[in-house]
């Protein structure tokens, strides 16, 4: 299986500033079609997953844009622009690359 | 509006069954690969099942292979997962989800299992 590994596991931060995760797999996600699947999830407290980004740096409908991914091979960064009070939450990096789907363990995302 | 509406979870004993239900609306199911995904309280996320258009395809998670069924009916624009031998280590919130190639884009509320004598 291949394994998924987020840092930091926790990010706090100040409104208005920056935020980065990274993501890192322990094999290349380009799949044999050329792309490489690698997403991003947001969990709100309370809320189920909720999708970001898919294929390294596509943002989903109604992603504000102050959210980006970027990467490829087997490196992934997720970043916020700036870190707005709803960007709280937990975020997951996922690869659909190979079975099964893995994720990451989880960045929570907290303000300062 | 997509939605994806999950239900079925419950209290059940170690070895017992349940049968997850999700209910589609707002798309044309027939047309999509559709997954559960389930979060053990307080953990991160594990992909469990995806099943394509036709329940012709079916991939499961290593844990679960000749424990649990996903299936479908179309007809009813539903969603199921069929959850036999239960373990304490099955209890989590399970969503399901659209499957797009490469990723979920959209996801239900989720329903609670929780596996316990």
């Amino acid at each position: 299986d291949i394994v998924m590994t987020q840092t930091p596991l926790s990010s706090p931060v100040t409104l208005g500033q920056p935020a980065s995760i990274s993501c890192r797999s322990s094999q290349s996600l380009v799949h044999s079609d050329g792309n490489t699947y690698l997403s991003w999830l947001q969990q709100r407290p309370g809320q189920p997953p909720r999708l970001l980004i898919y294929k390294i740096s596509n943002r989903f409908s109604g992603v504000p844009d102050r959210f980006s991914g970027s990467g490829a091979g087997t490196d992934f960064t997720l970043k916020i622009s700036r870190v707005e009070a709803e960007d709280v939450g937990i975020y997951f990096c996922m690869q659909a690359t190979q079975f099964p789907w893995t994720f990451g363990q989880g960045t929570t995302v907290e303000i300062k | 509006e997509v939605q994806l509406v999950e239900s079925g979870g419950g209290l059940v004993q170690p070895g017992g069954s349940l049968r997850l239900s999700c209910a589609a609306s707002g798309f044309t199911f027939s047309s999509y690969w559709m997954s559960w995904v389930r979060q053990a309280p307080g953990k991160g996320l594990e992909w469990v099942a995806n099943i394509n258009q036709d329940d012709s395809e079916k991939y499961y998670v290593d844990s679960v292979k000749g424990r649990f069924t996903i299936s479908r009916d179309n007809a009813k624009n539903s969603l199921y997962l069929q959850m036999n031998s239960l373990r304490a280590e099955d209890t989590a919130m399970y969503y399901c989800s659209r499957k797009r190639t490469g990723y979920s884009d959209y996801w239900g509320h989720g329903t609670l299992v929780s596996v316990s004598s």
